[in-house]
């Protein structure tokens, strides 16, 4: 099956900076990777979400790109604030037999943006 | 319109009693999924139904975690005999149906073995 990896784990910023996710997927069968905020106590929320046919794609501060040979993708976001302090997964989307539609997510990354 | 609902919002049981958890997905939503998320962890699928058919149920950890669904609404997911390795958040998610890319996650509920 596919296996997402992402990094950093943790990663501090101060306000205005500007931060960086990576993930790594394995399955080239893989044809969609959405970007998930989850705050303290909260649910999962999409953010901003690729399909395999793009390679970037941006939202206001939020970014997202993908490299299909490389199988990787990266989540931007620019002038970073407080309120964007947060978890944040992404995950990968399963392309084929049983495991369409099930989505394969990375450990996460803690995201602290300092005042 | 309502979102994805779980039920009980926090639940704290002992060790070897049988829980069960609700999901109520997006109204007209016909694929349904259950996670798991471990203390500090990411999300681990547990389980997913497309109507009332199970066809993946390849990441329930044990014999003693089931789920059903009926009417292809509602979902419960039923953990026996529980452990303390199963204190975790479940999560459960909807998507329009299996082909949809979005998936709407639910709440969560907190479930403490003690």
């Amino acid at each position: 099956g596919e296996n997402v990896e992402q990094h950093p784990s943790t990663l501090s910023v101060q306000e205005g900076d500007s931060a960086v996710i990576k993930c790594t997927y394995s399955d080239s069968a893989s044809n969609y990777f959405p970007w998930y905020k989850q705050e303290l106590g909260k649910r999962p929320q999409l953010i901003i979400d690729i399909r395999s046919n793009v390679g970037e794609k941006k939202d206001q501060r939020i970014a997202v790109t993908l490299n299909k040979t490389a199988k990787h993708f990266s989540l931007h976001i620019t002038e970073t604030q407080p309120e964007d302090s947060a978890v944040y997964f992404c995950a990968a989307r399963g392309g084929r037999g049983s495991t369409l539609g099930r989505l394969y997510f990375g450990r996460g990354t803690q995201l602290t943006v300092w005042p | 319109g309502a979102g994805v609902s779980q039920s009980p919002s926090n639940k704290v049981t002992e060790k070897g009693k049988d829980v069960e958890l609700r999901c109520d997905p997006i109204s007209g939503h016909t694929a349904l999924y259950w996670y798991r998320q471990s203390l500090g962890q990411g999300l681990e699928f547990l389980i997913y139904f497309q109507g009332n058919s199970a066809p993946d149920k390849s990441g329930l950890p044990s014999d003693r975690f089931s789920a059903e669904r009926t009417g292809g609404s509602v979902s419960t997911l039923t953990i026996q005999r529980t452990q303390q390795e199963d204190s975790a958040v479940y999560l459960c998610a909807s998507s329009l149906d299996q082909g949809a890319e979005t998936q709407y996650f639910g709440p969560g509920t907190r479930l403490l073995v003690l």
